[in-house]
């Protein structure tokens, strides 16, 4: 099956920086989902991007699928923001995600 | 809408006990699955659904069952529950091919 790998694992951020997290995938994808995953343990979905760039507020996303990755952006961090990123892939049809191992992010005020 | 809605938030079990992982969606989505996120672990699939009575196996199905009599619900059974089930188990729903929308999970223990 498809391998997604997330780097980096962990990530400390001041509030206000900005950065990048990286999902690569071994295999080609139709199907391409961020998450974050909040410190009570929610999973809020992100972005639903198998290919193109989207916006919404500071946070951005592409995905570059002939290249086997995709980036999220965050902008001018908030505290708010810290959790687990989750990159989730699949090259079949529905929604049958493999998970990356998450970037682990610590915003501090 | 509530959306995915899962119960219970939190079980104890002993090794050997039965019990079932409800989960229901009310937003028509005909896939749905169940994922368990282990510590410092990613999410992995353990079965999903693609409509009413259709089931298939994720990757790590063994020791579990699951039924889809209605869009509605799709509960994961635990027949005999082993320590190494001991893990917080999300349920998922969508439209095929679209953002995936989790319930709030199920933190298992088993002793």
């Amino acid at each position: 099956g498809i391998q997604v790998e997330q780097s980096p694992p962990d990530l400390i951020l001041q509030e206000g920086a900005n950065s990048t997290l990286r999902c690569n995938f071994s295999d080609s994808v139709n199907n391409l989902q961020w998450f974050h995953q909040n410190p009570w343990g929610q999973l809020i979905n992100l972005f639903y991007i198998p290919s193109g760039t989207k916006q919404n507020g500071r946070l951005s996303a592409t995905t570059v699928a002939t290249e086997r990755y995709s980036l999220l952006y965050i902008s001018s961090s908030q505290t708010t923001d810290s959790g687990v990123y989750f990159c989730a892939a699949a090259n079949n049809a529905g929604n049958m995600l493999t998970f990356g191992g998450g970037t682990r992010l610590m915003v501090k005020p | 809408n509530a959306g995915v809605t899962q119960t219970p938030k939190f079980q104890v079990l002993k090794t050997g006990q039965s019990m079932t992982l409800q989960c229901a969606q009310d937003m028509n989505h005909e896939y749905m699955s169940w994922y368990r996120q282990d510590p410092g672990m990613g999410l992995r699939l353990i079965h999903y659904s693609v409509g009413a009575g259709i089931t298939d196996q994720g990757e790590v199905p063994n020791g579990y069952n699951v039924s889809r009599s209605t869009t509605e619900d799709f509960p994961l059974r635990l027949l005999s529950a082993a320590p190494s089930q001991t893990s917080v188990y999300f349920c998922a729903s969508s439209y095929m091919d679209s953002p995936l929308h989790f319930g709030n999970g199920t933190r298992l223990t088993v002793t």
